[in-house]
């Protein structure tokens, strides 16, 4: 079936620091691609997303870009802030629009 | 925007009890699903519905367990006889039908079985 792998963390990084936090997917057909954040204490948030190959998602200056020849959906972000301390989740949406996540990778930065 | 809303934040029963969730989506969606989540792991499917309609279910969803959205808009989630490896974060979602539409998180009740 569908499945979501994502690097283990956590991932430990001081602040100004540049982030990569790689996904890969298998998937039957055509899925959607997501990063899902979860900061201390709450609930799950969308990040960003991106529908079809090649689509760039966006927001708050994180980036991740829908690579359908490797299968791939990396997270990043050019310059990290203590702020942005939280677990990431990868998730894909099949055709029933189900999530199947990844088991989230923890960032932690440092002033 | 008020948000999915989950009722109770946490809930502690002993082994055997039932025990019930409640979640309210956002008004005008008309999607909604069930996760759960234990430590360390990403959210797992469990549920949804559309409108009142319950259209798909995992196969982690036992016969123990059963959910409900009587008039397409607040779903319950009803666990029977509980047992420890019950315990977990429940998340309940929702969102538009519309293609690629974003599902809409809430807080989550966590379920602590004694």
């Amino acid at each position: 079936g569908d499945s979501v792998t994502q690097m283990e963390g956590p991932v430990t990084l001081s602040e100004e620091a540049f982030l990569t936090i790689n996904c890969t997917y298998t998937a039957t057909g055509y899925p959607s691609l997501f990063w899902y954040v979860q900061y201390p204490g709450e609930g799950l948030q969308l990040l960003l997303k991106a529908t079809k190959a090649d689509d760039k998602g966006s927001n708050k200056g994180f980036e991740a870009t829908y690579r359908k020849e490797t299968t791939s959906f990396h997270l990043e972000k050019g310059s990290v802030q203590v702020s942005d301390s939280a677990v990431y989740f990868c998730a894909l949406s099949d055709n029933t629009d189900k999530l199947i996540f990844g088991t989230g990778t923890r960032l932690q930065v440092f002033p | 925007d008020t948000g999915v809303s989950q009722d109770p934040r946490h809930k502690i029963t002993k082994r055997g009890q039932n025990v019930t969730f409640r979640c309210d989506p956002i008004s005008e969606h008309n999607r909604l699903y069930w996760y759960r989540q234990t430590l360390g792991q990403g959210p797992e499917f469990l549920t949804y519905f559309q409108n009142e309609a319950q259209l798909e279910k995992s196969r982690l969803l036992s016969d123990r367990f059963s959910a409900e959205r009587p008039k397409g808009s607040f779903s319950t989630l009803e666990i029977q006889r509980t047992e420890q490896g019950d315990s977990a974060m429940y998340l309940c979602a929702s969102s538009l039908s519309s293609d690629n539409q974003p599902q809409h998180f809430g807080d989550g009740t966590r379920l602590s079985i004694l």
